[in-house]
């Protein structure tokens, strides 16, 4: 079974620091892996996906890197604002069929501090 | 603007009552997910469905019941024998062959 680890579960840093937010996962056999945040009180926004091939996925401010053999991803995110301010979910999809068999992380919970 | 409207926002359930909850989507997608949050724990599937007529039970099925007569439409019914009911609900929906992309801005279900 599919087990996701989100480190730190709570962040609070400055504004205008850069920042990592990590994601560990114990079946490497993943088809890709989605970051999601989600604000309070809110759905989920799909940030990045990367699929297994691929090493790392950028969009703006983010960039999500994928070490699938070392079960590990991680979400860069640059020069923050307080509009990043979210929780960020990690999801690894674990096959090519069954696209319902996502495994979600707790989340890492970011305060972005102006 | 395309999207995913669940309502009511907020909820409450009396005891040895059915709510339901509705999910409606106007991206064309083929699949429709419910997804369950609590507090301190990942998102967990309820039930999902492909194709209109046709749906599966997820993870923690027991208790819930959905229909899916139209493309655009997914809700889910919490019944009486759901002990539990207290949570955020998700809808979410994806193409076919792709997990959810689109979520709705949830459901919060209480109990009075």
């Amino acid at each position: 079974k599919q087990e996701v680890t989100q480190i730190p579960a709570a962040l609070s840093v400055p504004e205008g620091e850069n920042l990592v937010l990590n994601c560990s996962f114990t079946d490497s056999a993943i088809y890709n892996l989605q970051w999601f945040r989600q604000d309070p009180g809110k759905g989920l926004t799909s940030l990045l996906l990367i699929q297994s091939s691929q090493r790392e996925q950028t969009s703006g401010r983010l960039n999500a890197s994928l070490d699938k053999s070392s079960g590990r991803s991680t979400l860069y995110i640059a020069a923050s604002q307080p509009g990043d301010s979210a929780t960020y979910l990690c999801v690894p999809r674990v096959s090519n069929f069954g696209n319902e068999k996502l495994t979600f992380g707790t989340g890492t919970r970011l305060t972005i501090i102006p | 603007d395309g999207g995913i409207t669940q309502s009511p926002k907020y909820l409450f359930r009396k005891e040895g009552q059915n709510v339901t909850l509705s999910c409606e989507q106007n991206l064309n997608h083929d699949a429709m997910y419910w997804y369950r949050q609590d507090p301190g724990q990942g998102l967990r599937l309820i039930y999902y469905s492909q194709i209109v007529n046709d749906f599966q039970k997820g993870d923690i099925a027991e208790g819930y019941s959905v229909s899916r007569e139209k493309k655009e439409s997914f809700p889910l019914t919490v019944t009486s024998a759901q002990k539990n009911p207290t949570a955020f609900y998700l809808c979410a929906s994806s193409i076919l062959g792709m997990q959810p992309q689109h979520f709705g801005d949830g459901t919060r279900l209480s109990i009075l």
